[in-house]
């Protein structure tokens, strides 16, 4: 069970670059989310997508876009990378929002 | 609004030492409560979670007990390990939509 997949693990950007970062899970879950992890942030919400066909903006949604591709996969673009997108990058998703979520292993984002 | 307020870190404790994290949350109704662990490198996985009122979660020597009157959900183990250094976070569901509200992290050292 292979549960939250994210790839690539890790991406070097130039700034103006544009990139996809991809999420798929395999436990049938309605509800998936991206989150940015800097240091000493915590975890910020960037867009969640509550049930497939559904989108929405979380906290810091400026300079990403998302696709629910189909009910297993959520992907998150940035269009023209900039340095202040320098990240941890972690996709969740949850059977709905009153139980766990789980967790991809994450995607280290560098732009310069 | 809903949020959750943990102790700030790094905690840095000896080998065998007792732990604990302090969380304390504000909520409408009585929504499940959360610890989730980062290890380096990796994603959040749960820890442990109550459901209800009074339940006790626990999990690999940690517990953690929902108190409705303090509105707390303090982590607790009697007798750390260097393996139990990470972060630790508390949570609870946006009881106002599709969200996890997440405390700050803690960030723990463990000592041999």
């Amino acid at each position: 069970n292979a549960g939250v997949t994210q790839t690539p693990k890790f991406q070097v950007l130039k700034t103006g670059q544009s990139m996809t970062l991809q999420c798929a899970q395999d436990m049938n879950h309605n509800s998936m989310y991206w989150y940015r992890q800097d240091p000493g942030m915590g975890l910020r919400l960037i867009y969640y997508s509550a049930s497939e066909g559904t989108t929405d903006k979380g906290e810091v949604p400026n300079g990403y876009n998302v696709s629910r591709l189909n009910k297993r996969e959520f992907s998150l673009r940035l269009e023209s990378a900039a340095p202040s997108q320098t990240s941890v990058y972690f996709c969740a998703s949850y059977e709905d929002r009153n139980t766990e979520a789980f967790f991809g292993q994450g995607t280290r984002l560098t732009v310069v | 609004g809903d949020s959750v307020t943990q102790m700030e870190g790094p905690v840095t404790l000896s080998e065998e030492a007792f732990l604990t994290i302090n969380c304390t949350y504000t909520a409408t109704g009585y929504p499940s409560l959360f610890w989730y662990v980062q290890y380096p490198g990796e994603g959040l996985q749960l820890l442990l979670k109550a459901t209800k009122a009074d339940d006790k979660g626990s999990n690999k020597g940690f517990e953690a007990t929902y108190r409705k009157e303090t509105t707390s959900f303090h982590l607790e183990k009697g007798s750390v390990q260097v393996s139990d250094s990470a972060v630790y976070f508390c949570a609870l569901p946006y009881t106002g939509g599709f969200k996890t509200i997440f405390g700050a992290g803690t960030r723990l050292f463990v000592k041999a």
